[in-house]
């Protein structure tokens, strides 16, 4: 069976600094893909960004970097140069390919705080 | 931008009442979901369809149902609500088919069964 964990329940981090959220996975699917989203307090959940198992290079998209370790099944979260903004919930999830494509799976979630 | 709406936002509702909510994307996506979100538990899935009249049971699919009749709307019912349907519910949308094909999320809403 699937499954992602988070198990970091909380983080806080100042203004400016870099955090890593961390997301371990277990699948038995030869190919997936991997999902980082954040929930601010509005409660509606943003796409942040996305690694597919076969990618070589880690995904980036602008302060956000994915640190994929493919042999250790971990797939943590990067922030760069933390925003007072990027306080919120960040949700790891998992989608399989081989039956069942279209479902993800979450992990728990991470409340990350950021101070000034 | 792709825009997922939910019905409500907050939703109060009695013990053994009907329960409906509603979901409607606008950007002729195939597949959408319903999931709850409890603290601590993370989204479960509860229902998805991939195309009209078709659904699929999720991981959590006890006491919903769910109703696709046309493409951009997707409902999800609770029959007879109970306390512990108490949650957040979160609706989804996407295209489907390519790998790294995001869900784009509603604002949820936040239903309470007295």
């Amino acid at each position: 069976a699937q499954k992602i964990t988070q198990t970091q329940p909380g983080m806080f981090v100042q203004e400016k600094e870099a955090v890593t959220l961390d997301c371990t996975y277990d699948t038995s699917d030869p190919s997936y893909g991997l999902f980082w989203y954040k929930q601010p307090s509005s409660g509606e959940m943003i796409f942040l960004i996305y690694q597919g198992s076969y990618d070589q290079q880690n995904a980036t998209e602008g302060r956000y970097s994915l640190n994929f370790q493919k042999a250790r099944k971990s797939a943590n979260l990067v922030i760069s140069a933390s925003q007072l903004g990027d306080s919120a919930m960040y949700f790891c999830a998992m989608r399989g390919f081989s039956g069942g494509y279209n479902k993800l799976i979450f992990g728990a979630g991470t409340r990350l705080a950021v101070h000034p | 931008d792709v825009k997922v709406t939910q019905s409500s936002r907050y939703l109060v509702k009695r013990t053994g009442e009907k329960v409906f909510l509603e979901c409607v994307q606008d950007m002729d996506h195939e597949n959408m979901f319903w999931y709850r979100q409890d603290p601590g538990l993370g989204l479960r899935l509860i229902y998805f369809s991939y195309d009209v009249k078709m659904k699929e049971k999720g991981d959590i699919p006890e006491g919903y149902s769910v109703s696709r009749e046309k493409k951009e709307r997707f409902s999800l019912i609770l029959e007879s609500a109970s306390t512990n349907q108490t949650s957040m519910y979160l609706c989804a949308s996407t295209p489907g088919g390519r790998a790294g094909d995001t869900q784009y999320f509603g604002p949820g809403t936040r239903l309470t069964v007295l």
